[in-house]
């Protein structure tokens, strides 16, 4: 099975940087995925990572370490658009399944 | 390009009665799936499929049935419905190859009363 862990919510302000934290358990890991979610609208996807390191894409960065069953998502310049949930998932390829498990989700607020 | 179509959007069901959910995409992605999204909490799988023909049980499917017929469409069945099924319905699909993140159908807000 898989255990994911995210902190329920964060605050942070306009222009300024933060960091949302994710753990996991799993087994039979086949990549971790960040995606954002507007308050009564479906998700969209992030980032993917599935070794070790950063990948950037523009404001957002996602970072893997799968020794440690660790990820973060670094949104940086927050902007008043950014207030979302933000919900980590790991996909499971056993069986050629390719199904993802998420977390919780992280409540960002950005305030002026 | 539609990407995933889901509908109906909103629904009110009588305890007991039975519905399907339509869940549809044009991007030829093998894998689908249904998860369900109660307040404050993440996305809970309740069956997926990695192609026609192939379906399986995620963590939640109780009261719930699947059918993969075709690439493109993958409904969701409520046999009998309960107010426990009280929920938002999202569908997803992706390719199973590379860096695929899902993309989701807009929802289905279900209250079943």
């Amino acid at each position: 099975g898989q255990n994911i862990d995210q902190p329920t919510e964060m605050t942070a302000t306009e222009g300024a940087i933060v960091q949302i934290n994710c753990t996991y358990q799993t087994s039979g890991f086949n990549g971790l995925f960040w995606y954002q979610q507007h308050a009564g609208e479906a998700p969209t996807f992030l980032s993917y990572n599935v070794l070790d390191g950063l990948e950037e894409k523009g404001r957002f960065s996602s970072f893997l370490s799968r020794s440690k069953g660790y990820s973060y998502l670094l949104l940086k310049e927050l902007q008043m658009k950014d207030s979302a949930s933000y919900l980590c998932a790991v996909r499971d390829m056993r069986r050629n399944a390719g199904k993802s498990t998420f977390g919780d989700g992280t409540t960002l607020t950005v305030k002026p | 390009n539609a990407g995933v179509t889901q509908t109906p959007k909103f629904q009110v069901l009588k305890t007991g009665q039975s519905m399907t959910l339509q869940c549809a995409q044009d991007m030829n992605h093998e894998y689908m799936s249904w998860y369900r999204q109660d307040p404050g909490m993440g996305l809970r799988l309740i069956h997926y499929s990695v192609g026609a023909g192939i379906t399986d049980q995620g963590e939640v499917p109780n009261g719930y049935n699947v059918s993969r017929s075709t690439t493109e469409d993958f409904p969701l069945r409520l046999l009998s419905a309960a107010p426990s099924q009280t929920s938002v319905y999202f569908c997803a699909s992706s390719t199973t190859r590379g860096a695929a993140g899902y993309t989701f159908g807009s929802g289905t807000r279900l209250t079943v009363v």
